[in-house]
């Protein structure tokens, strides 16, 4: 089946530690999106990639940083300079153009030890 | 400023019953969509309805329209004959162009109560 799979479901990261959650898609995307989602604030965008081996910053891209390598994949990786990553971390999928709706992953939870 | 706004951070609806989800947005882009997504408990984002900015008829999906009023800038989610299964956040979202690329971007989401 076509989807999206992100993994882990739950992280949980040391303090001063690098984490990276993994996002693969099956679906012959070209675009690929990594959100924060906090109690109350929607989804914000952190990065965005639209084409391999390109990547534009979101609007809250501090404290992370991306790859994609392969049109598949866009693992995102929380540094520790990201002072609270304790949130709901969603990627998605999806074409390029205005009429075309996003498919998202299940989401991965990270929290501080 | 906001692009999406959601003005309600809760809403309660009687199973059976009507309900309408608000989102107004601000572009200056003639050429944007707009889409709602539902999020369950369980946390994944399911796409829900499309409206493009040149659709001269509202869209309808199943149990969901969007009531599109343009010039007020306005694309209001209504569920109908609401159920249990409906209860979740809903997001508005929209698509316009920024530096080339259509980025989306999302309202707070309103959370939606089914009572039974």
């Amino acid at each position: 089946d076509g989807g999206i799979t992100q993994s882990p479901k739950y992280l949980f990261r040391k303090e001063g530690q690098n984490v990276t959650l993994s996002c693969e898609q099956n679906l012959n995307h070209d675009a690929m999106y990594w959100y924060r989602q906090d109690p109350g604030q929607g989804l914000r965008l952190i990065y965005y990639s639209q084409i391999v081996n390109d990547f534009q910053k979101g609007d809250i891209a501090e404290g992370y940083s991306v790859s994609r390598e392969k049109k598949e994949s866009f693992p995102l990786t929380v540094t520790s300079a990201q002072k609270n990553p304790t949130a709901f971390y969603l990627c998605a999928c999806g074409g390029t153009y205005s009429n075309q709706p996003q498919h998202f992953g299940d989401g991965t939870r990270l929290s501080i030890l | 400023a906001q692009k999406i706004t959601q003005t309600q951070p809760g809403m309660f609806v009687q199973e059976k019953e009507a309900v309408t989800l608000d989102c107004t947005y601000d572009t200056s882009d003639p050429s944007y969509g707009l889409f709602w997504y539902k999020q369950p408990s369980s946390g994944e984002m399911i796409f829900l309805i499309y409206q493009g900015s040149y659709d001269q008829q509202n869209a309808t999906e199943g149990r969901y329209s969007l009531n599109f009023q343009k010039a007020r800038k306005s694309a209001n989610l209504v569920i109908s004959a609401s159920q249990l299964g409906d209860s979740a956040m809903y997001f508005c979202a929209m698509r316009e162009r920024t530096g080339g690329s259509y980025i989306p971007t999302f309202g707070r989401g309103t959370s939606l109560i089914v009572h039974p």
